[in-house]
């Protein structure tokens, strides 16, 4: 089992839906969760970041972090076909060291 | 400009051949990383280095080298090329201690053939 699971797609919405992207992990030192929105022939780029359980919000984006439940999610409202990408978590333990690990990434595609 | 820059950006080579991928930075961060992305595999951690004399080490090197020429460049060296080193590869930074976020490149598409 890898330490972090994400279902890699692709997931096809409508404009304007409500997207919902999970992750889940074995690795209970995690302690700081991020997610990553990478267009395609880009490099992945820092979208949300948290350290804590509990929802972190940033305009249309929503990250939600459940320790107990080894899971965390990233909400997407309102989507738009600019939000079309992969979408990848990644999340590390404490310590100066900071060597994420990675999901596989979700391919989210947002039709008009 | 563009704060992290690889070189080049798309490569076709031969199975055998040597290969340096370099990565350059004007960001001022100490700690650079290489990455390598599959289909269906996400990201793998190759080497990193916190600074000009730290190399360390990540989940795949095998088959790989690098060299922190300075702070602001790192360069991954394949020495014999293989076909399963084809993959899209990606130079991160980092600033330090006091933030966790990476940059990442624009990634350099290689295939061995």
């Amino acid at each position: 089992q890898k330490e972090v699971e994400q279902d890699p797609g692709p997931l096809s919405v409508p404009e304007g839906a409500i997207v919902s992207l999970n992750c889940t992990y074995s690795n209970s030192a995690f302690q700081y969760f991020m997610w990553y929105r990478q267009y395609s022939r880009k490099g992945p780029e820092l979208l949300m970041y948290t350290y804590s359980s509990g929802n972190k919000e940033d305009g249309r984006f929503t990250a939600q972090v459940d320790k107990s439940s080894k899971y965390i999610s990233l909400f997407i409202r309102d989507s738009q076909p600019s939000d079309s990408a992969t979408y990848l978590c990644a999340m590390g333990g404490s310590g100066g060291s900071y060597i994420p690990t990675f999901g596989r990434g979700t391919s989210l595609i947002v039709h008009p | 400009d563009a704060d992290v820059t690889q070189t080049p950006r798309n490569r076709i080579t031969k199975t055998g051949k040597r290969i340096m991928l370099e990565c350059s930075q004007t960001k001022g961060h100490d700690r650079m990383y290489w990455y390598r992305q599959d289909p269906g595999l996400g990201l793998r951690l190759i080497y990193y280095s916190f600074d000009v004399k730290d190399i360390n080490k990540g989940e795949i090197s095998d088959g790989y080298s690098v060299s922190r020429q300075a702070q602001a460049k790192f360069s991954l060296s394949l020495e014999s090329a293989i076909p399963n080193q084809t993959a899209l590869y990606f130079c991160a930074t980092r600033p330090g201690l006091d933030t966790d976020t990476q940059y990442f490149g624009p990634g350099t598409r290689l295939t061995v053939l």
